[in-house]
């Protein structure tokens, strides 16, 4: 089946700690954004990308960064600069240029 | 600046009866919309969309429809069922946000559909 995979579904950070979430697809899609849900908010939009090395930053980039080496991959680095990580983070993928985008389920950052 | 808001943060309907979701968006540039249905601890899964081109777009039980004039758009479940509650986040697409085609959502609505 194809789909969107994040790992892990739980992660817990120390403070002052890098952290990096997964994020695979095989849907053979072009373009991958990252967001981040904070409770009774909508999905704010971190990082995109539409192509294979190359990415941009979405509204809230400050305190991440990712890299798109492979078309299926889009891994998100949460970095100690980010100073409320604790939420909900989100991938997705889409055809470049066509909607909708397809989410995976999912994964949920706190900080010890 | 919220450019898409979703005005009520819940909303109970009973089983059978119309569900009645509301998104208003202030982008006059916001050319493409979107709704989509989330459960807890999951993603969110794509329901319907509607270019702005139409207003009104209906697949099964569920009818979007856009007034450009009001900048408002509304989605329709009819009849609700038990498996309809969950969280309907609204998401707009700005023309020219390039082939990215990013999207700005609402905070969300919970729906709760009594049996």
């Amino acid at each position: 089946d194809g789909g969107i995979t994040q790992s892990p579904k739980y992660l817990f950070r120390k403070e002052g700690q890098n952290v990096t979430l997964s994020c695979e697809q095989n849907l053979n899609h072009d373009a991958m954004y990252w967001y981040r849900q904070d409770p009774g908010q909508g999905l704010r939009l971190i990082y995109y990308s539409q192509i294979v090395n190359d990415f941009q930053k979405g509204d809230i980039a400050e305190g991440y960064s990712v890299s798109r080496e492979k078309k299926e991959s889009f891994p998100l680095t949460v970095t100690s600069a980010q100073k409320n990580p604790t939420a909900f983070y989100l991938c997705a993928s889409s055809i470049a240029g066509v909607q909708p985008q397809h989410f995976g389920d999912g994964t949920r950052l706190s900080i010890l | 600046d919220q450019q898409v808001k979703q005005n009520s943060p819940s909303l109970s309907v009973q089983e059978g009866r119309i569900s009645i979701l509301n998104c208003d968006y202030t982008n006059s540039m916001f050319d493409y919309f979107l709704w989509y249905k989330k459960y807890p601890a999951e993603g969110p899964t794509f329901l319907i969309s509607i270019s702005s081109i139409k207003d009104k777009n209906e697949d099964g039980r569920f009818t979007v429809f856009l007034n450009k004039s009001a900048k408002h758009l509304s989605l329709h479940i009819v009849p609700s069922q038990p498996g309809d509650s969950a969280v309907y986040f609204c998401a707009a697409s700005d023309v020219n946000s390039g082939s990215a085609r990013q999207l700005t959502f609402g905070s969300g609505t919970q729906l709760t559909v009594l049996p």
